[in-house]
C-alpha cells in the first residue's frame, strides 16, 4: 500500500488562487518528485528535487525538499483552468532499488472560473 | 522525440487468461520500470529492469513477470488473471538507475478483467 501521506485529497479553487499540497513519509528519501496526471494519460514529471532543503521552481510551480528528507510540498501560484488534474508526490528511497518510486494517493485539483 | 510508448492502449481479458503488455522507452534510456495504478490510487511499483537484468521487484505475486530486450524495450506478463488485476499499467523509463535520473511515464495500458 501507499507509504506516503499526501494531503489534501482534493481541493476546489477559483482561477487565480494559489494552491498548496504536501507529502509526508515515515522514512527518508533521496529524491522527491512531483507528477501531474490528466485523465487517460500517464503521470508527467513537473519537478525533481535531489537535496534536502532544495527549493525548485518550474514556471508557476514551486516545490521544496524537506530538511528532514521525510516531506515535500508543492505550490501552484495563480492557478489557471489547465492546472486541473491529479498531482502525485513520489519518493525514491536511499537503497539500491533506484527504480522503486513510492507514490502518494494524489491530490485532485479542480479550478473554477 | 518520442516519449515512452506502450501497447496496447486498452485490453479486455477474462479471468484465468494471460496478458502481455509492451513498452518502448525514450531513446537512449536503459532503465524501464513497471507500475500498477488502481483507480483512485497512486502507482504501485512492480518491477525495474536495467541492462536487461531485474534490479527491483515490488510486492506482487509470481504471476507477474517481465523482461527487457537488447533494444531496452520491455514486456510485462501476467498469468492466471484475476478480477483484481484490472488496472492501468504504466511503464516508466530513465537514463540509468542512478541518482538524479528521474523516471518518465508512458500513457499506460488499461487492462480490464471480466
Amino acid at each position: 500500500g501507499q507509504q506516503l501521506n499526501q494531503s489534501p485529497q482534493s481541493m476546489f479553487i477559483q482561477e487565480g488562487e494559489d494552491v498548496s499540497m504536501n507529502c509526508t513519509s515515515s522514512s527518508i528519501f533521496n529524491t522527491w518528485l512531483w507528477y501531474k496526471q490528466d485523465p487517460g494519460e500517464g503521470p508527467v514529471l513537473l519537478i525533481a528535487l535531489y537535496k534536502a532543503g532544495e527549493l525548485t521552481s518550474n514556471g508557476r510551480l514551486t516545490a521544496q525538499f524537506g530538511i528532514t528528507r521525510k516531506d515535500s510540498f508543492l505550490n501552484i501560484s495563480a492557478s489557471i483552468p489547465s492546472d486541473v488534474g491529479i498531482y502525485f508526490c513520489a519518493g525514491q528511497p536511499p537503497t539500491d532499488s533506484w527504480g522503486k518510486l513510492q507514490f502518494g494517493a494524489g491530490t485532485q485539483v479542480v479550478v473554477t472560473p | 522525440d518520442a516519449g515512452v510508448t506502450q501497447s496496447p492502449t486498452h485490453l479486455i481479458k477474462t479471468r484465468g487468461q494471460h496478458v502481455t503488455l509492451r513498452c518502448s522507452p525514450i531513446s537512449g534510456h536503459k532503465s524501464v520500470s513497471w507500475y500498477q495504478q488502481v483507480l483512485g490510487q497512486g502507482p504501485q511499483f512492480i518491477f525495474q529492469y536495467y541492462e536487461k537484468e531485474e534490479r527491483g521487484r515490488g510486492n506482487f505475486p509470481d504471476r507477474f513477470s517481465a523482461r527487457q530486450f537488447p533494444n531496452y524495450s520491455s514486456e510485462l506478463n501476467v498469468n492466471a488473471l484475476l478480477l483484481g488485476d484490472s488496472a492501468l499499467y504504466l511503464c516508466a523509463s530513465s537514463l540509468g538507475q542512478g541518482f538524479g535520473q528521474p523516471q518518465h511515464f508512458g500513457d499506460g495500458t488499461r487492462l480490464s478483467i471480466l
